[in-house]
């Protein structure tokens, strides 16, 4: 069965802080998509990215994609409160397979 | 508003009754997909339409759950005889015809819960 593992799980860090999230997958795809998810709320998408190497960025978040390693990063640059939210990656492979998520909270 | 829309938003059922759920996608979008949020989760991938064909369903999914796209437009998603453990939020996305990208759009849910 594929595997989607995304860690941290729960992240809380400052304001003006860099930090990286990371999600590993069990499957060749080369299509890895990132979600934010505000508390009951529903997904607004974030990035695509399809294919090895691709790197997206907008503001403060950055996504990359290494299909080789199998892996995918996130990365939050100099934090704000407005990014507090859920994150999570999605891979397809015929579905879509999500990971468990990374709640990060921004403090002031 | 061009946005994938549900209804209801809200569903508060008692076990065993039967519910159902709509969904309306994003209107050139002829990928549908349907999934189930539980509380600390990812989404949980349940089923999916290329207009009205149902092309994969979860293993996951039991009898007691039934999808439909009758014209390829809006979908349905019925519990029958719903239990506590199907309490959740299910969530609707589409997309658009299958190709490079793939990136779906989600609707804002609807939340059951089942007393």
């Amino acid at each position: 069965e594929l595997k989607v593992e995304q860690n941290p799980l729960f992240l809380s860090m400052q304001e003006g802080k860099n930090y990286t999230i990371y999600c590993n997958y069990s499957t060749t795809s080369d299509r890895l998509y990132w979600y934010r998810q505000d508390p009951g709320k529903s997904l607004e998408s974030l990035f695509v990215l399809l294919s090895n190497g691709a790197v997206k960025q907008e503001g403060r978040l950055m996504a990359s994609l290494d299909t080789k390693a199998r892996l995918s990063t996130l990365h939050i640059t100099a934090a704000v409160h407005d990014l507090s939210a859920t994150y999570f990656c999605a891979v397809e492979d015929n579905q879509f397979y999500f990971g468990t998520g990374t709640s990060l909270t921004v403090i002031p | 508003d061009t946005g994938v829309s549900q209804d209801p938003r809200h569903k508060i059922t008692k076990r065993g009754q039967n519910v159902t759920f709509r969904c309306d996608p994003i209107s050139e979008h002829n990928r549908l997909y349907w999934y189930r949020q539980t509380l600390g989760q990812g989404p949980e991938f349940l089923t999916y339409f290329q207009n009205e064909a149902q092309l994969e369903k979860s293993r996951l999914l039991s009898d007691r759950f039934s999808a439909e796209r009758p014209k390829g437009s809006f979908s349905t998603l019925e519990i029958q005889r719903t239990e506590q453990g199907d309490s959740a939020m299910y969530l609707c996305a589409s997309s658009l015809p299958a190709g490079i990208n793939n990136e779906q759009f989600f609707g804002p849910g609807t939340r059951l819960t089942v007393l």
